[in-house]
């Protein structure tokens, strides 16, 4: 069974750029998460897909932050315009059911220059 | 107060010893605790659920105490390689299933 997918693994941008990030999760998982982690802190939460519907988005940090899941299979992350305080790892995670564990990818680490 | 709190170390341990984590939560309404372990650079990995009878597997032994929201992880017989971050996570109930990440204890177990 493949895991959980991102890409890019590494991404270095310049303050303003934006970027998208993408992730596959494991087939047939409804549920897909998005969270980050910044530097010294622990990883937080941004949002929840279930199928292709947003169920909660109350981590998402501001308005330069645009998530999408269309079709309800892989989902998007796009940073626009991208400031410093972005720069972290940014995981996604997927479950077969919202009380299930989590299966995270290997996360996209972004720099914001 | 953070909502998972742990002490984040670093542990330094000799291969063989026994080494305990403790992590404390602020929602009473939790539903459900994990403890999982992320290497350096790499992805958070489940290492066990934590179960209110405790559970163990293998060298390693979770426990969790409703009563005062606290949670542990002893780990037996240490190796090298489980030199990495434990993570303490916790589950609310009625949400979307999201978790709430500790901010990680790291241990490193030396020869």
């Amino acid at each position: 069974e493949a895991g959980v997918t991102q890409f890019p693994s590494h991404s270095v941008i310049e303050k303003g750029q934006t970027v998208t990030l993408r992730c596959d999760p494991i087939s047939g998982h409804d549920n897909l998460y998005w969270y980050r982690r910044v530097m010294g802190k622990e990883i937080k939460f941004l949002l929840h897909f279930v199928k292709e519907s947003k169920q909660d988005e109350s981590g998402m940090p501001n308005n330069r932050f645009l998530a999408e899941r269309t079709g309800g299979t892989y989902s998007t992350l796009k940073v626009q315009p991208a400031e410093l305080e972005d720069s972290g790892v940014y995981f996604c995670a997927s479950s077969q059911l919202n009380n299930s564990p989590l299966h995270f990818g290997n996360g996209t680490r972004l720099t914001v220059t | 107060r953070k909502e998972v709190e742990q002490d984040p170390g670093p542990f330094n341990v000799p291969e063989g010893a026994t080494v305990a984590f403790n992590c404390t939560y602020s929602n009473s309404a939790s539903q459900s605790f994990f403890w999982y372990r992320q290497d350096c650079r790499k992805e958070p990995k489940l290492l066990m659920s934590v179960y209110s009878s405790g559970n163990e597997d293998g060298r390693f032994t979770a426990q969790l105490n409703r009563a005062s929201q606290y949670i542990s992880l002893l780990i037996r017989d240490s190796k090298l390689s489980d030199s990495a971050t434990y993570l303490c996570v916790v589950r609310w109930s009625g949400n979307t299933g999201k978790l709430i990440f500790g901010q990680g204890t790291t241990l490193q177990v030396k020869p």
